[in-house]
């Protein structure tokens, strides 16, 4: 399979534990993007990395998140002390050049 | 400032018949990039169409087309043919440089 794939699919934890989801991009693709979706809502951007530089970090991107992306592959998005309002989908994508972005089936985080 | 701007939360449309999904946006910027995506219950993103601001011509891809109109700042989606597997949230997005924004959606739902 040749897309974006995310991992896990679904994920629930206990409030104030730590959750860390991993994304991996088309291989090509230079830039990888998070974004987060609440039921109803269109996906809003948290971060995104040009090869393994994190070059735009969003204000919803608290200091209990952090992303990363080791060597310009994969990437992982590590929320610390979940909370409730945490819960939602964590959505991933990648893109080449500028008329293209393709997401993963995405993260989804059920914070108890 | 609301960028992507989606005014029809909830749609309906008779099978094979077409329709069609607003989306307007806001932009100072004379080079940028119009999507539209998929949705399904199953959560993954599904990429449609693009249209860049410089092209000429209308995108169409298969039974979708992007009805672009510049000094309007619309790029509504229209689906022709409808089939039960089109019942799903689309999502129109906007995208300036590296950053891509997405309106609230739309809910479209096929009739038998």
């Amino acid at each position: 399979d040749t897309g974006v794939s995310q991992d896990p699919r679904h994920k629930i934890t206990k409030r104030g534990q730590n959750v860390t989801f991993r994304c991996d991009p088309i291989s090509e693709h230079n830039r990888l993007y998070w974004y987060r979706q609440t039921l109803g809502q269109g996906p809003e951007f948290l971060t995104y990395f040009q090869n393994e530089a994190q070059l735009e970090k969003s204000r919803l991107l608290s200091d209990r998140f952090s992303a990363e992306r080791p060597k310009g592959s994969f990437s992982t998005l590590e929320i610390q002390r979940t909370e409730q309002g945490d819960s939602a989908m964590y959505l991933c994508a990648s893109r080449y050049t500028y008329n293209e972005q393709f997401f993963g089936p995405g993260t989804r985080l059920t914070v108890l | 400032a609301q960028k992507i701007t989606q005014t029809q939360p909830g749609m309906f449309v008779q099978e094979k018949e077409a329709v069609t999904l607003d989306c307007t946006y806001d932009t100072s910027d004379p080079s940028y990039g119009l999507f539209w995506y998929k949705q399904p219950s199953s959560g993954e993103m599904i990429f449609l169409i693009y249209q860049g601001s410089y092209d000429q011509q209308n995108a169409t891809e298969g039974r979708y087309s992007l009805n672009f109109q510049k000094a309007r700042k619309s790029a509504n989606l229209v689906i022709s043919a409808s089939q039960l597997g089109d019942s799903a949230m689309y999502f129109c997005a906007m995208r300036e440089g590296d950053d891509m924004r997405f309106g609230a959606g739309t809910r479209l739902t096929v009739k038998p």
